[in-house]
């Protein structure tokens, strides 16, 4: 099936650096959603985004809607061991209900 | 407030059989959504219930694959003649609503599906 491509695929960063991941996509979309997928665990929501532009925060974690409407970008301010996981982003056009998920991109915090 | 439940966490059957993966969205939530997770990918889209009915079952990969949610709340996914490549983390989402501006999907924590 379609997924939308998230860079990077994977990372290692050093605990208390900022991180930033992006999505791709070759439709518009009217939704962004981001989500973290812990080992055996399902995908957990951090962040909507519903405007072109439109920059959201929750706590360190900040994403943006890009004003293409094709991408969205994700950032972790000072990034801590529990930030590991697989994180998603998952995009709507409009009118539709199905969501269309990104490949994911695995981070991995040195301590 | 009570999450998306999905219950078998793990299930185990042998080539062939029967299963039944079992969903309970969240309280009032009209849409409910299937997806498919394989190792190292995203979640991928099933089939979609606005209410009691299947508006979208477009990515059930065939007809071994069905799923129902005949009162509107608690669904379930029925896989017959299970085979090895069926193997895969089963996802239930469920939203307010399907198609309106605002629609967030909230996961479950998954049915592992492992075919011997």
């Amino acid at each position: 099936g379609q997924q939308l491509n998230q860079s990077p695929q994977s990372m290692f960063i050093q605990e208390g650096e900022d991180v930033s991941m992006n999505c791709t996509s070759s439709s518009i979309f009217n939704t962004w959603l981001w989500y973290k997928q812990d080992p055996g665990e399902g995908p957990v929501l951090l962040i909507a985004l519903y405007k072109a532009g439109e920059l959201t925060s929750n706590g360190r974690l900040t994403a943006q809607f890009g004003i293409t409407r094709k991408d969205s970008f994700l950032n972790i301010s000072a990034s801590i061991p529990s930030d590991v996981g697989i994180y998603f982003c998952a995009g709507r056009t409009s009118g539709t209900y199905k969501y269309i998920f990104g490949t994911g991109t695995r981070l991995k915090v040195l301590a | 407030g009570a999450g998306v439940s999905q219950t078998p966490s793990n299930k185990v059957t042998e080539k062939g059989k029967y299963v039944e993966l079992r969903c309970d969205p969240i309280s009032g939530h009209t849409a409910l959504y299937w997806y498919r997770q394989s190792l190292g990918q995203g979640p991928e889209f099933l089939i979609y219930f606005q209410g009691t009915g299947a508006a979208d079952d477009s990515g059930l990969p065939n007809d071994r694959f069905f799923a129902v949610r005949p009162e509107g709340s608690v669904s379930t996914l029925k896989i017959q003649r299970t085979e090895r490549g069926d193997s895969a983390v089963y996802l239930c989402a469920s939203s307010l609503s399907g198609t309106r501006s605002y629609n967030e999907q909230f996961f479950g924590p998954g049915t592992r599906l492992t075919v011997l």
